[in-house]
């Protein structure tokens, strides 16, 4: 069982307002990511994080920021949500180096993910 | 371009039966792949992985194979339950970055009816 966590499960906002979507893990894992997925689709990295101060922007355009100030600590930030941000938001983490506690070093550990509707 | 295809797209069973999913994929170069298993609202759970190396791996009742030639790989559930109910990911990681790039396949939504 990984030990990541996400807050809130659920959100319902309106347009215009800002959000941070809360992702945590206690498993000492330097690379984290943020995953958007839509209902019947795969899962699009939209950020991840090498460790403490890195981020970089992953495949899929998203007008979402993200910041890396903590190990434990890989917050997602909306600062103006429209409908068109309705989606499935995933957090994951893996291991750094050749052998991960579990896996591989590419294993990824999924936190139970947010879902955001935005009216 | 690298792409992971999955089929079917969804698929029903009674319990206790078997079933096969299929994933095909062009990601290159390999580096390995995973099975997860996505239940509805929650994050996906690691099944099995498989190195260029490995042709085949079993978790319980599931089963996963790997033709690496083919670029074809299956998972193959015995005595299906109720709660294995879920989306089966195949997920194929590439050997290209020091990220580990992973590519999704779409997943198949697997039921299992009493």
């Amino acid at each position: 069982e990984a030990d990541i966590y996400q807050t809130p499960r659920y959100l319902v906002i309106g347009t215009g307002k800002k959000i941070t979507l809360e992702c945590s893990q206690t498993m000492g894992h330097d690379k984290m990511y943020w995953y958007q997925q839509d209902p019947g689709m795969e899962l699009h990295l939209i950020h991840y994080s090498y460790g403490v101060n890195s981020t970089e922007k992953g495949d899929l355009s998203s007008e979402s920021t993200v910041s890396r100030i903590r190990t434990e600590h890989f917050p997602l930030t909306l600062e103006s949500a429209r409908p068109s941000h309705t989606s499935q938001y995933l957090c994951a983490s893996s291991p750094s180096g050749l052998a991960g506690a579990r896996g591989g070093t590419d294993t990824q550990y999924f936190g139970p993910g947010t879902r955001l509707t935005v009216l | 371009k690298n792409q992971v295809e999955q089929s079917p797209q969804s698929l029903i069973i009674l319990e206790g039966k078997n079933c096969t999913l299929q994933c095909n994929y062009t990601v290159s170069p390999f580096s390995n792949l995973r099975w997860y298993k996505q239940d509805t609202g929650r994050g996906p759970v690691s099944l099995t992985i498989m190195t260029f190396s490995e042709n085949t791996k079993s978790n319980g009742r599931y089963t996963a194979t790997l033709d690496a030639d083919t670029k074809q790989s299956s998972l193959h559930i015995t005595a299906s339950q109720l709660s294995d109910s879920a989306s089966y990911i195949c997920v194929v990681s590439d050997r290209g970055s020091t990220l580990g790039r992973l590519y999704f396949g779409r997943g198949t939504q697997l039921t299992v009816w009493p």
